[in-house]
């Protein structure tokens, strides 16, 4: 079954701790994963779009990137405003659907 | 400009009662979906249109219903509705992989 686990579930750092989010998925065959920024009350926003392994995308203090199995988002020097919750995606092939994981809440302290 | 709208952003209603909430994209994208997020925050697929056509129909009680009488909008009609569909539902689109979601319609049934 097409699974999409995220870890952890919460992370709180202080402002310039750099730090990894990780996105694993099992899918019977991948087109795209995403990674998704969503603060309370509202939609998920667009970051990235990873299409195969080794493939790697930055923008300002994210950097997004991928393997056969996982996907990582490092986070560096975070800022306050980072603090949101990151959600991952993957786009299966097999069904084209889109599978989300629950989702990393993160927290940055001034 | 908004890119994807949802109305109304909030809905109280009373069990049993028949709902419908409004989805339209400006983005000139081919593809609608809804999502419900439950309370964990978990983001699931319900429906998908490609082009007024239905794609993706989850395994999704009877009671909701999806319209799309043309490509930029895609309604969501719920009936009979039950405690258990409170929830935040969001509208998304996309043109090629990337979904751009709406703000969301926090649904609660008493």
């Amino acid at each position: 079954e097409d699974q999409v686990t995220q870890s952890p579930e919460a992370l709180r750092l202080q402002e310039g701790e750099s730090s990894s989010l990780n996105c694993s998925y099992t899918v019977s065959g991948l087109r795209g994963l995403f990674w998704y920024r969503q603060d309370p009350g509202k939609g998920p926003e667009f970051l990235f779009t990873l299409y195969s392994a080794g493939e790697e995308k930055e923008k300002e203090r994210l950097k997004a990137t991928l393997t056969k199995k996982e996907s990582f988002l490092h986070i560096t020097a975070p800022k306050p405003e980072d603090s949101a919750t990151y959600l991952c995606a993957v786009h299966t092939s097999g069904t084209y659907k889109y599978i989300f994981g629950t989702g990393t809440r993160l927290k940055v302290l001034a | 400009d908004t890119a994807v709208s949802q109305t109304p952003k909030y809905l109280v209603t009373q069990m049993g009662n028949d709902k419908s909430i409004k989805c339209e994209q400006n983005l000139g994208h081919d593809t609608m979906y809804w999502y419900k997020q439950d309370s964990k925050k978990f983001l699931k697929i319900m429906f998908s249109y490609n082009n007024k056509e239905l794609i993706i129909n989850e395994t999704v009680p009877n009671r909701f219903s999806p319209k799309s009488p043309d490509k930029a909008h895609l309604n969501l009609h719920i009936n009979s509705l039950e405690l258990g569909d409170s929830a935040v539902y969001f509208c998304a689109s996309s043109q090629g992989q990337e979904q751009f979601f709406g703000p969301g319609t926090r649904l609660t049934v008493l």
